[in-house]
């Protein structure tokens, strides 16, 4: 069975630090996975994802992800922390070939301060 | 406009109500989904529908029906609403097939409090 799990529910940084969100998985056929942002009072929308091309997959707002399938983790970074990615953030996986269901982990709360 | 939307975006309701949340897309996927959100749960998927005649229990199915009027529409009913329900409702919709990696588009969430 598949799963995620996300380390951390809540992680701090001030502005302009590096942004690090733990994601680590659990799947039994070659996974497709997923990073979603959900801001205040928002749905959720898709921050990148990898569905097995490139392992470094770069997605919207200066964030990326790497697949790592020896650690079967896919941490989610972003070099210079801004005030205004302060949100949650959902890692999710789903099995290749169409199949769709996604998991999701707990999310992580992104705090930025000053 | 938006792709996916959801209505009421917020609803209150006594226990013991029937309630209905809607979900329309524009996307034209076949797949759609209800998911609830619970703080430090994440998203936990009610029941989804790969089309019209094809509707499956997801992991929290109890108390909760849906209906899938049309490729483009998909409702959630809390027959017997109760406390334990009260939470952040979202609709998802994906494509499908062969290539697909399966990604989600979800939409605003509906707000509810069962009293």
């Amino acid at each position: 069975a598949q799963s995620v799990t996300q380390l951390g529910s809540h992680v701090s940084v001030s502005e302009g630090a590096l942004v690090l969100l733990r994601c680590n998985y659990s799947s039994s056929v070659p996974p497709y996975l997923f990073w979603y942002v959900q801001y205040p009072n928002q749905g959720l929308q898709l921050l990148l994802k990898y569905t097995s091309a490139a392992t470094l997959v770069k997605g919207i707002n200066g964030f990326e992800a790497e697949f790592k399938k020896s650690e079967t983790s896919f941490h989610l970074t972003k070099p210079s922390a801004h005030m205004s990615d302060a949100a949650e953030y959902f890692c999710a996986v789903s099995l290749s070939g169409g199949y769709n269901k996604l998991i999701f982990g707990a999310g992580t709360r992104l705090a930025v301060h000053p | 406009d938006a792709d996916v939307t959801q209505t009421p975006r917020n609803r209150i309701t006594k226990t013991g109500k029937r309630i209905m949340l809607e979900c329309s897309q524009t996307k034209g996927h076949d797949r759609m989904y209800w998911y609830r959100q619970d703080p430090g749960l994440g998203l936990r998927l009610i029941y989804y529908s790969f089309d019209v005649k094809d509707i499956n229990k997801g992991e929290i199915s109890d108390g909760y029906s849906v209906s899938r009027q049309a490729q483009a529409k998909f409702s959630l009913s809390l027959e017997s609403a109760i406390p334990n329900q009260t939470a952040l409702y979202f609709c998802a919709t994906s494509d499908f097939g062969q290539g697909s990696s399966g990604t989600q588009y979800f939409g605003p969430g509906t707000r509810l409090l069962v009293l």
